[in-house]
């Protein structure tokens, strides 16, 4: 059973414009949630994140919104450059006796054409 | 900031044969360490995690086997690869319990023929 969900496999968008990930979440006890962008042969690295108790968190192109009522979180990129042309992983942490642990989404490719 | 290694980069191994992958973790005490495994098109999949020295946990059943013989060390290792094994392997660190970012190393990407 997937408690973290992306739905979308992959994404195109225009360079410039803006990109949309998505992810849903059925574990209503994770409280912060995580976007990781991972480059072919290299490891994720972190990129935002936001706590539970918020509904938004920027970071300069980056913005990532959360909606708990819908167990719901995007994140947005705007404007898009062909740099951020990546797999995207949405996580979200839950606490365990081994501390907070990360459940991962299947990730979305990002295409970001010129 | 802490920096994670891993080796080999790439391996191909038969059917059968043995795998030793290596993590080491620097800049840093007493991690929680991870290992994941991302099959081809898909996420990633928690395999064991360690609190400490000596202390593993197996989140998936299968041919694959953990140990932390030092406190920045993970080892992922199999008697006998199977087809299936073969993925991107991950190690991934958490600075303390406290936090949730994980630092993930470069991966290893393993071929079983």
């Amino acid at each position: 059973d997937q408690q973290v969900k992306q739905n979308s496999p992959s994404l195109s968008v225009q360079e410039g414009r803006i990109s949309i990930l998505n992810c849903d979440y059925t574990n209503s006890m994770f409280d912060y949630f995580l976007w990781y962008k991972k480059y072919p042969a290299e490891g994720p690295t972190f990129l935002i994140s936001i706590s539970s108790i918020k509904d938004k968190n920027e970071d300069g192109r980056f913005t990532v919104f959360l909606n708990k009522s819908a167990k719901h979180l995007s994140l947005h990129i705007v404007p898009s450059q062909p740099g951020d042309s990546a797999v995207y992983f949405c996580a979200a942490s839950g606490f365990s006796n081994a501390g907070n642990m990360l459940t991962f989404g299947g990730g979305t490719r990002l295409m970001v054409k010129p | 900031s802490q920096t994670i290694h891993q080796w080999p980069a790439t391996l191909v191994q038969p059917v059968g044969s043995p795998l030793s992958l290596e993590c080491t973790v620097e800049g840093t005490s007493n991690p929680n360490l991870y290992w994941y495994r991302q099959a081809a098109g898909r996420g990633l999949q928690l395999l064991f995690y360690s609190v400490g020295i000596g202390q593993i946990s197996s989140e998936v059943p299968q041919n694959l086997s953990a140990s932390r013989p030092q406190d920045r060390q993970f080892i992922l290792s199999s008697k006998k690869l199977l087809l299936s094994d073969s993925g991107f392997y991950l190690c991934a660190c958490l600075p303390t319990s406290a936090a949730y970012e994980q630092y993930f190393g470069p991966g290893t990407r393993l071929t079983v023929t």
